[in-house]
């Protein structure tokens, strides 16, 4: 079975300092795309970062980064010079093909509520 | 700009009732998606279609119905509400589902009582 691991429920960072979001998933795929998906309090879906499988380069996003280890199956997420707007729910996910119709369809972790101090 | 529209935001509905949450799409994408969000369980995909005229089940499609008429509109309907289905519902849609971004609308509240 796909499964995205999500291990820190709540996490707290001071202003301006740098936080790592924790995610590991399992897949017997060789070519996959990875998310960071943010939810603030508004509940809007916004996407973070993606990364592809075959890209070795991890892919940043301005203060979001992310540290792609595909051996070991990590996908952890870097937020530096955190915000008050940063605070939200975060979701890592992973899509993988539906064979039996040839399309795709996202996998979810359950999320890490972050919240950003002032 | 409205991207992908939900509505309604919140309802409330009694133990077999029936509903349509509905979802509309300005994007012309052709990749459509259902998902309930619950707490400690991230989103689940109900139902998806790629295209106008197509649809298929997701992980959880037991007690939901889809149809696909226009690829603008892609309705989910609860044809008898049960308490195990209160949750966040959300709709996404994408050009393709492969590669690209999904568009999240913004949610509907349901809740069965």
């Amino acid at each position: 079975a796909q499964t995205v691991t999500q291990s820190q429920p709540e996490m707290s960072v001071q202003e301006a300092e740098t936080v790592t979001l924790s995610c590991t998933y399992d897949t017997s795929e060789n070519n996959y795309y990875l998310f960071w998906y943010k939810q603030p309090p508004s509940r809007q879906m916004i996407l973070v970062i993606r990364q592809e499988a075959y890209k070795q380069q991890n892919a940043t996003e301005n203060r979001f980064s992310v540290n792609f280890q595909k051996a070991a199956k990590s996908f952890s997420l870097k937020i530096s010079d955190s915000q008050l707007g940063d605070t939200a729910m975060y979701f890592c996910a992973f899509m993988k093909p539906i064979t039996t119709s040839g399309t795709y369809k996202y996998i979810f972790g359950t999320g890490t509520r972050l919240k950003v101090l002032a | 700009n409205a991207g992908v529209t939900q509505t309604p935001k919140f309802q409330v509905l009694k133990t077999g009732q029936s509903m349509t949450l509905q979802c509309a799409q300005d994007m012309n994408h052709e990749y459509m998606s259902w998902y309930r969000q619950d707490p400690g369980m991230g989103l689940r995909l109900i139902h998806y279609s790629v295209g106008a005229g197509i649809t298929d089940q997701g992980e959880v499609p037991n007690g939901y119905n889809v149809s696909r008429s226009t690829t603008e509109d892609f309705p989910l309907r609860l044809l008898s509400a049960a308490p195990s289905q209160t949750s966040v519902y959300f709709c996404a849609s994408s050009p393709d589902p492969w590669n690209t971004e999904a568009f999240f609308g913004q949610g509907t509240r349901l809740t069965v009582v």
